[in-house]
């Protein structure tokens, strides 16, 4: 079955612009979490969606923000673009329980100018 | 928060060693998993090893949880396994916060 998929593959922004990411799950998975990828802060949560509710967020300033669909798509959006946001995005899926791993989709990767 | 620990943080091997790596973490989890990361950016999910111990071909995993450690196994290393290795955890009572270490980054030579 297909893995997570997540579009664009590269994004090219300019700073005070907004993005939005989408996230496609593995059929059936309804858990999609968000992390930013960057070479000083690591892999950091952002946040994590079940059934269309957020369910937990991280430490990350409002520009930041997401939402799930009813078909468990989910999108986030950065509004007011910084320097700071050029980043890997990467999206994570499982079915819905602690008792599963998560599989990560191939990430988007936005710079920032 | 709880933290994760991951060591080395830098591995060199020649191709055809065996290499340990460590992943301590200072809190109860529901689950721990091991991932590499291709050149691409994906991590590759290698272990969902919340205790006990697994082996997929080369690579095993074992995690003791009782005493907050998992060690990733690699055997007969190929160059194609270099890359980053990130081990993260799912604290007790979160939802959905895989909480990373900072990795391993393993280099083979041919």
């Amino acid at each position: 079955k297909a893995g997570v998929t997540q579009t664009p593959r590269y994004l090219i922004k300019t700073r005070g612009q907004q993005v939005t990411l989408s996230c496609s799950p593995i059929s059936g998975h309804r858990s999609v979490s968000w992390y930013q990828q960057t070479p000083g802060q690591g892999l950091q949560f952002l946040f994590e969606y079940f059934s269309e509710t957020q369910r937990n967020k991280g430490n990350f300033p409002g520009r930041f923000s997401g939402r799930q669909f009813s078909n468990s798509r989910s999108e986030m959006n950065v509004s007011t673009l910084e320097l700071g946001d050029s980043a890997l995005y990467l999206c994570a899926s499982r079915p819905g329980t602690v008792n599963y791993g998560y599989t990560f989709g191939s990430g988007t990767r936005l710079t920032v100018v | 928060g709880i933290q994760v620990e991951q060591s080395p943080p830098d591995l060199i091997l020649q191709e055809g060693a065996n290499s340990t790596l460590r992943c301590n973490f200072s809190d109860s989890v529901n689950n721990l998993q091991w991932f590499h990361q291709n050149p691409w950016g994906q991590l590759i999910n290698l272990f969902y090893i919340p205790s006990g111990t697994k082996q997929n071909g080369r690579l095993s995993a074992t995690t003791v949880a009782t005493e907050r450690y998992s060690l990733l196994y690699i055997s007969s290393s190929q160059t194609t396994d270099s890359g980053v290795y990130f081990c993260a955890v799912d604290p007790k009572g979160s939802q959905g916060n895989l909480i990373f270490g900072k990795g391993t980054k393993l280099s083979v030579k041919p």
